[in-house]
Formats: structure tokens, C-alpha cells, sequence
């Protein structure tokens, strides 16, 4: 069936260096994707997102990049604090509107090193 | 900036007892939504809700959950015969619109515990 996954669970980068989580989508029809972050005992809270229309979207610190060919869709963090520790999330929306939810990933853990 | 609360933080309950657990949104958004995260597990979502009614709900919200907003700034998601399989976190979330029109803004959840 549809689905929207992770390509790694554990993601372990140094303080100040640059990452990028990754996100596998096999829904054609879906045309809206955000990325949220979870910290430990908090709900999702959101980060950015991007509409099927556009390739990149950049935020404070953050660019969320998709690409439909291939139903690929990245965040990039740049220079990476200790705060980044958390899981990550992408979800997405299928085409279709109204009030449906959301279908989420599994999630990867990004640990920042100091 | 306005927030998504939810109470409790943490319920423990015997199965098959029945739970409320209770979710106010942020006071301008229309739409509200309870989606679940079983430990370890993906993020999945339960219930949509519009205008005083259920737009979309999911396989999982079987007959023995329900939702209201009982006045203007609750709303509630009961689940009348816990199992063993409800143990999760149980996130509420609104958008002032549909979700073409913004993302979800997340509480920060109820862990609840069935024993």
C-alpha cells in the first residue's frame, strides 16, 4: 500500500556541521509534505513545509527539498546546535483537501555531537 | 504564542474502564484532529473534525472512541472500553484551515497508560 518512510532511524552528526534526513514517499497524489520535530515527551511541533509545486523551501537554518521523479523529499539542517537532538518526521498529504489527516513516517533520530 | 494544551499529561487506567481525554485547541482554528503514537511507532492519525462533526476518521477509531467539543474552546476524545492496545500517546492538534491550508500545530500529548 502507500506509505511514507525513512531511509535511516539514527542519524549522528558534530555540532556546527551540516544534516540531511531524508524521506521516501510512494504516493503520487500527495501534494503537500511537512517536516516536524519531536523532542522527547513534547508533541510534533512543526518545522517547514512545501507544496507539490515547488522543489525547495527554505526556512531559518532549515531547506526542505523535493523531488516528485523520484518522490523524494530531504531536510537540511545547517550548522547544527544541540537543540537539533530530536526525532524527525515527515508527513504527508494526499491531493484532495478538506480536513483529512496526515500520514506520518516512522521517524529518524538526529543526535547531535559535541 | 498560542498553544494546543492537553490534560491530562498522564492517565493510567484498568481495561475496560472508560477514559476522557481532553484537548483545548488553539482559539481561532476550526479545525481539530486526535491522532495517536504508540511507543516506538509511527505518528497515526484518528479523527478529523469540522463544524461540530467528524470530517475523516481512520480504521483505528472504531466504535468505542468518540469525540466532542462540548462548548467553545473543548474537545474531547472518549474511549469507553480501554484495551491494552490503547496504551499510546494520544496527541490533539488544530489549523485555523484544511490542511492545503496550513500544517498541524501539536499539543504535547497524553501518555495513556491501560492495565
Amino acid at each position: 500500500g502507500e506509505s511514507v518512510g525513512l531511509h535511516l532511524p539514527t542519524l549522528s552528526v558534530q555540532e556546527g556541521d551540516n544534516s540531511i534526513i531524508n524521506c521516501a514517499y510512494s504516493n503520487s497524489a500527495s501534494d503537500y509534505f511537512i517536516w516536524y520535530k519531536q523532542e522527547s515527551g513534547k508533541g510534533p511541533q512543526f518545522i517547514i513545509d512545501i507544496r507539490s509545486n515547488m522543489d525547495k523551501r527554505q526556512g531559518q537554518r532549515v531547506t526542505v527539498l523535493l523531488n516528485k521523479t523520484v518522490k523524494h523529499l530531504s531536510l537540511q539542517i545547517a550548522a547544527t546546535q544541540p537543540g537539533d537532538s530530536a526525532v524527525y518526521f515527515c508527513a504527508e498529504k494526499n491531493a484532495g483537501g478538506g480536513a483529512d489527516g496526515l500520514t506520518f513516517g516512522k521517524g529518524t533520530h538526529l543526535i547531535i555531537q559535541p | 504564542e498560542p498553544e494546543v494544551t492537553q490534560t491530562p499529561s498522564h492517565q493510567v487506567t484498568q481495561m475496560g474502564q472508560e477514559v476522557i481525554l481532553r484537548c483545548v485547541p488553539i482559539s481561532n482554528h476550526l479545525y481539530f484532529y486526535w491522532y495517536r503514537q504508540i511507543l516506538g511507532q509511527k505518528v497515526e492519525f484518528l479523527v478529523s473534525f469540522y463544524n461540530n462533526e467528524i470530517s475523516e476518521k481512520s480504521e483505528i477509531f472504531d466504535d468505542q472512541f468518540s469525540v466532542e467539543r462540548p462548548d467553545g474552546s473543548n474537545f474531547t476524545l472518549k474511549i469507553r472500553s480501554t484495551k491494552l492496545e490503547d496504551s499510546a500517546m494520544y496527541f490533539c492538534a488544530s489549523t485555523p484551515r484544511d490542511l492545503n491550508g496550513s500544517p498541524l500545530h501539536f499539543g504535547n500529548g497524553t501518555r495513556l497508560t491501560v492495565t
